[in-house]
């Protein structure tokens, strides 16, 4: 059964800060990997999304990386802003039982302040 | 274009009542699936749907069901609501099945049984 961890639990860090989430997952064979951030109450939006194939992928401030052998991917927020508090999500799509199914981690709660 | 759309937004139910939510996925989107999301859980995996065809589901009671229409838009039904149904219901919708190119979630459905 896929587990995926985030880790840490709750980061707040001051404005303009390089930062770095971590996700971590049990079973390597998965699909592809897609980070979310929700804002409180809201629906989920998609941030990034890794084929399996692929190690990395950029979005404007954003870069998310992807190691399949070792069960981990990490997101790089760059210069943190006021505006990218959210609680940010990492899920894993595999196939066979899970397929067509997401595992989400539990998120990681991200405040920058002024 | 348009996201996914859930509707309603929130709902205040009795115990013992059952209630149906609606989603309509993007334009074009065949696969469609339901998610919970409670506090304590986190985000659960409920059903997929794709070409009107339940693909996967998850560890969820009976009472929970869905199903989806020919025009892709797809339908939640809870029964016999319990307390513990409370939680924010989000639907995703994908190009297609096994969520190969992602997912884009709505901005859910609020149920809270009273």
């Amino acid at each position: 059964k896929q587990e995926v961890t985030q880790i840490p639990a709750a980061l707040s860090v001051p404005e303009g800060e390089n930062l770095v989430l971590n996700c971590s997952f049990t079973d390597s064979a998965i699909y592809n990997l897609q980070w979310f951030r929700q804002d409180p109450g809201k629906g989920l939006t998609s941030l990034l999304l890794i084929q399996s194939s692929q190690r990395e992928q950029t979005s404007g401030r954003l870069n998310a990386s992807l190691d399949k052998s070792s069960g981990r991917s990490t997101l790089y927020i760059a210069a943190s802003q006021p505006g990218d508090s959210a609680t940010y999500l990492c899920a894993v799509g595999a196939g066979g039982t899970s397929y067509g199914k997401l595992t989400f981690g539990q998120g990681t709660i991200l405040t920058v302040h002024p | 274009k348009a996201g996914v759309t859930q509707t309603p937004r929130y709902l205040i139910k009795t115990r013992g009542q059952q209630v149906t939510l609606s989603c309509s996925p993007i334009s074009g989107h065949r696969s469609v699936s339901w998610y919970q999301q409670t506090p304590g859980q986190g985000l659960q995996f409920l059903f997929e749907y794709f070409s009107e065809t339940q693909r996967n589901k998850g560890n969820f009671p009976g009472r929970f069901s869905g199903r989806q229409f020919s025009n892709s838009r797809s339908e939640m039904n809870v029964s016999t609501l319990e307390l513990g149904d409370s939680a924010l219901y989000l639907c995703a919708s994908s190009l297609s099945s096994g969520g190969g190119y992602g997912y884009t979630f709505g901005s859910g459905t609020r149920l809270t049984v009273v």
